[in-house]
């Protein structure tokens, strides 16, 4: 079946230093799933962070940014420069499109930012 | 715009007990889902249907767990007999018809459940 690798569990990072969550992933299907970022900050529900549903394109939000690399099968999630409100935990998940939308996620990365 | 409600947020059981969830997803979505989270652990899906509709539940355990949306509308999870595995948070997420953000679900707070 799909899955989803996160390596790192748990990341803490300075205030204004850069981050990298590591995400690779394995589709069954045709090999071309849709890539997600999901997050959930402290007291919230998860929530999507961005997608990207074709290889070799780049999504962004809120000052991330992931790329959708097919030959090494990642989707590492990357900050220039992190907040303290950037605290939370992140998941990557696929979903194959034309497979009825369900996700497979990660078993997520929790980010501490230090002040 | 409301987002997919979830009750109850929290629930305790001694094991043997039955429990139900129920989830009101967002208004004119069409396809729910019904994930299971073990804690450190990601979001695993157990069931999701179309309107009313059991689309897949391959992931779902039969002997305890059932899950229906009779009116396409709001669904129901329930534990028949439940296990001190069963302890974990059980979310509930929504997507619209098909449009291109289809594949964007939606989730709720969650359920967080507790078996003794």
């Amino acid at each position: 079946g799909d899955s989803v690798t996160q390596t790192e569990g748990q990341v803490t990072v300075s205030e204004s230093k850069s981050l990298i969550i590591n995400c690779t992933y394995s589709a069954t299907s045709i090999g071309y799933p849709n890539l997600f970022w999901y997050v959930r900050y402290p007291g919230e529900g998860l929530q999507l962070l961005l997608k990207v549903i074709t290889a070799g394109q780049k999504g962004s939000s809120r000052g991330f940014e992931a790329t959708y690399n097919k030959e090494a099968t990642s989707f590492h999630l990357q900050k220039a420069s992190v907040q303290e409100s950037d605290s939370a935990v992140y998941y990557c998940a696929l979903s194959e499109g034309n497979m009825g939308y369900k996700l497979t996620f990660g078993t997520g990365t929790s980010l501490l930012v230090d002040p | 715009e409301a987002g997919v409600t979830q009750s109850p947020r929290y629930a305790v059981l001694q094991e043997g007990q039955a429990v139900s969830f129920w989830c009101d997803p967002i208004s004119g979505h069409d396809t729910l889902y019904w994930y299971q989270q073990p804690r450190d652990q990601g979001p695993q899906l157990l069931v999701y249907f179309r309107d009313e509709a059991v689309i897949d539940n391959s992931q779902l355990p039969s002997d305890r767990f059932s899950a229906v949306r009779p009116k396409g509308t709001n669904s129901t999870l329930k534990i028949q007999s439940a296990k001190q595995g069963d302890t974990a948070t059980y979310l509930c997420a929504s997507s619209p018809p098909l449009t291109i953000n289809q594949d964007t679900q939606y989730f709720g707070p969650g359920t967080r459940l507790l078996v003794l």
